[in-house]
């Protein structure tokens, strides 16, 4: 199966410490979506890019969270000095878009949960 | 400001019936909404998805409805399967495209046999 892979699925971290998670999108997809989901919520955009380059971000992304793709294809989105509300399932999706041949909806991995103590 | 809204987090239906989910939208500039579906431990799912020029979408046993006017757009299942049940969410963008995705909290759905 090739669908999008996400790694690790859990993280326990204590506060303060780094993490980092990786996303492998769909091979042929060149669009790639960071989104965080909290309890009882529906997921919320982080950022996306367009093969290697980082075309939105959300005003959820703080200073403490970066993302990069820095050969188009996966991705890693890092949080630094984590805090207890950084505690959530964090998803990658893929896509391609309508006019290149795909559909345009997006395709979620499983997600990586991260728990802050 | 949730601008995507799914007032019931539950529903239940019995197997064969007919399942409506709701959702309700603040932003006019929204013009493409879609259904995404998602089981425990799993990432959401994409089910079906509609375009701001149309008001009806039809694949197999779910149709979408969109009214503009009223910003509300529902989710029908006919005839309901236990396999359904799950979570369902709604979310919307603008440009016409699945690009940058604004969800609503989703409803889970359970799907009686």
């Amino acid at each position: 199966d090739t669908g999008v892979s996400q790694d690790p699925r859990h993280k326990i971290t204590k506060r303060g410490q780094n993490v980092t998670f990786r996303c492998d999108p769909i091979s042929e997809h060149n669009r790639l979506y960071w989104y965080r989901q909290t309890l009882g919520q529906g997921p919320e955009f982080l950022t996306y890019f367009q093969n290697e380059a980082q075309l939105e971000k959300s005003r959820l992304l703080s200073d403490r969270f970066s993302a990069e793709r820095p050969k188009g294809s996966f991705s890693t989105l890092e949080i630094q000095r984590t805090e207890q509300g950084d505690s959530a399932m964090y998803l990658c999706a893929s896509s391609t878009p309508p006019g290149q041949g795909g559909t345009g909806e997006l395709f979620f991995g499983e997600g990586s949960r991260l728990t802050v103590l | 400001d949730q601008q995507v809204k799914q007032n019931s987090p539950s529903l239940s239906v019995q197997e064969g019936r007919i399942s409506i989910l709701n959702c309700d939208y603040t932003n006019s500039m929204f013009d493409y909404f879609l259904w995404y579906k998602k089981y425990p431990a799993e990432g959401p799912t994409f089910l079906i998805s509609i375009s701001s020029i149309k008001d009806k979408n039809e694949d197999g046993r779910f149709t979408v409805f969109l009214n503009k006017s009223a910003k509300h757009l529902s989710l029908h299942i006919v005839p309901s399967q236990p396999g359904d049940s799950a979570v369902y969410f709604c979310a919307a963008s603008v440009g016409g495209s699945a690009r940058q995705l604004t969800f609503g909290s989703g409803t889970q759905l359970t799907v009686l046999p």
